[in-house]
């Protein structure tokens, strides 16, 4: 089946500094990529829907400078959470429509930030 | 905007009983999928129906869909340790966006 590789899986940063987390599709193309986020024991919110070679789509209340998105080749989306503050902490998960386009989504491990 | 969501909250069922949860949703669909996350992983994917599916079997699982109703079931039969985990419905809320419920924590005790 396809995977879906996200890196780091735990970042722990200082306030006001930069995180970048990586989402990889590792055998597969994928043109459209979402990034989720998620709180301790709570359901997954879709933050925004990444397109490759163009801008993404944010999700309402969600900070798109704070939030930086790029997909930039057909394998590869990243999520830079800028200047992150510990309100930021939080579970992001990506995924990735699979390669036959049934609808089905393939995740990352996800990427657990911890804002100090 | 959450478009599903799921009852019971939680669930906690002995070993080899049938676990049932519930999805409801808001707007139509084209397919309602069921997804499984163990703590502090990614999500798999278990099971997708589409629109015009009324049931659908993965082995101890089986789905079932009632669009007037607007509402799903997962049943999980024969439950074992290894099934404790959140389960999510998710649907295709707008074109490519696949939105989750606020998912179910199923416990299975030993």
């Amino acid at each position: 089946g396809a995977v879906v590789s996200q890196h780091p899986s735990r970042v722990i940063c200082k306030s006001g500094t930069s995180v970048k987390i990586e989402c990889r599709s590792l055998d597969f193309q994928a043109t459209t990529m979402f990034w989720y986020r998620q709180f301790p024991k709570q359901s997954l919110m879709l933050m925004a829907t990444s397109n490759e070679g163009s801008k993404a789509t944010y999700e309402q209340g969600v900070e798109k400078d704070k939030f930086l998105i790029n997909h930039a080749s057909l394998t590869l989306s990243t999520l830079t959470v800028t200047s992150a503050h510990p309100e930021d902490s939080s579970f992001y998960i990506c995924s990735a429509i699979g390669p036959d386009n049934t609808g089905e989504l393939f995740f990352g491990e996800g990427s657990r930030l911890t804002v100090l | 905007s959450q478009q599903g969501e799921e009852d019971p909250q939680a669930l906690s069922i002995q070993e080899g009983e049938n676990a049932t949860m519930n999805c409801s949703y808001k707007t139509s669909i084209n397919n309602l999928q069921w997804y499984r996350q163990n703590s502090g992983r990614g999500l798999v994917h278990l099971i997708l129906i589409r629109s015009n599916e009324r049931e659908k079997h993965s082995g101890r699982l089986r789905v079932t869909l009632d669009t007037s109703k607007k509402s799903s079931s997962l049943l999980i039969t024969a439950s074992r340790a290894a099934d404790t985990a959140s389960y999510f419905c998710a649907t295709d809320a707008s074109g490519d966006k696949i939105i989750f419920g606020k998912g179910t924590r199923l416990h299975i005790l030993p």
